[in-house]
């Protein structure tokens, strides 16, 4: 079964840094786009940014441009989200996703089980 | 940049047909994907490109797309189709993708 598989719940300060991951199995991981998804508490969702394993192409949505950097190991079959200065405005649940072997047009049709990223005092 | 837009809410009765629509700039000409959402679970995808379903997901949701309007129907509806939905697409002129703003659909 195709699974991304998400690391654990986040409790941070503001100020700090972050790095949370995505892991994908039972596929070719370098062959598919990673995206990544922001949901803020009650809110509707936000594509944040993609990014192709296999040579690490990245493109972010200008919203977030800046604000956080995606990266990803292929060895490890692994994509990152990370942030280097929090903001309580950054509490939110994160969800990596499957986006196809060609960015664009197809669905991301698997979808990690989400890590929530709480920034608190 | 691409704005799609979705009623907040949708309530129909058990048995009774939903449509779910997903209002954008000429979306007929883009592919459109539409996500289900239960509280506290990750989204799933329930139609891919305009009108396919994925495996496993129930003949009763299907979908449509032309002009400015994409639409997403659940046939005799269920007490389990209760949830928030979705509509997604690429905007290849800014090479971004875009969810639509959700619908949270009520089984009365």
């Amino acid at each position: 079964e195709v699974q991304l598989v998400q690391s654990v719940a986040e409790v941070k300060k503001p100020g700090e840094s972050l790095k949370i991951s995505c892991k994908g199995s039972e596929y070719s991981f370098t062959s598919y786009w990673i995206g990544w998804v922001r949901q803020m508490p009650g809110n509707g969702l936000e594509w944040m940014g993609i990014i192709y394993p296999g040579d690490s192409d990245t493109r972010y949505s200008p919203s977030f441009q800046g604000q956080v950097t995606i990266s990803a190991d292929k060895s490890l079959s692994t994509a990152y989200l990370q942030w280097t200065s929090l903001k309580a405005s950054d509490t939110a649940m994160y969800y990596c996703a499957r986006a196809g072997q060609v960015r664009g047009v197809v669905a991301f049709d698997v979808w990690g089980q989400g890590t929530m990223v709480t920034v608190s005092s | 940049s691409y704005v799609l837009t979705q009623p907040p809410s949708v309530s129909v009765a058990p048995g009774q047909t939903a449509r779910i629509t997903c209002g954008g700039n000429n979306i007929g000409s883009k592919s459109v994907h539409w996500y289900q959402q239960k509280p506290g679970q990750a989204p799933v995808l329930v139609v891919y490109e305009d009108s396919d379903r994925p495996s496993g997901i129930p003949e009763r949701f299907s979908g449509s797309n032309s002009g400015n309007t994409a639409t997403l129907t659940i046939s005799r509806v269920e007490a389990g189709d209760e949830a928030d939905y979705y509509c997604h697409v690429w905007d290849n002129s800014n090479d971004h993708y875009v969810f639509g703003t959700g619908t949270k659909v009520s089984v009365l």
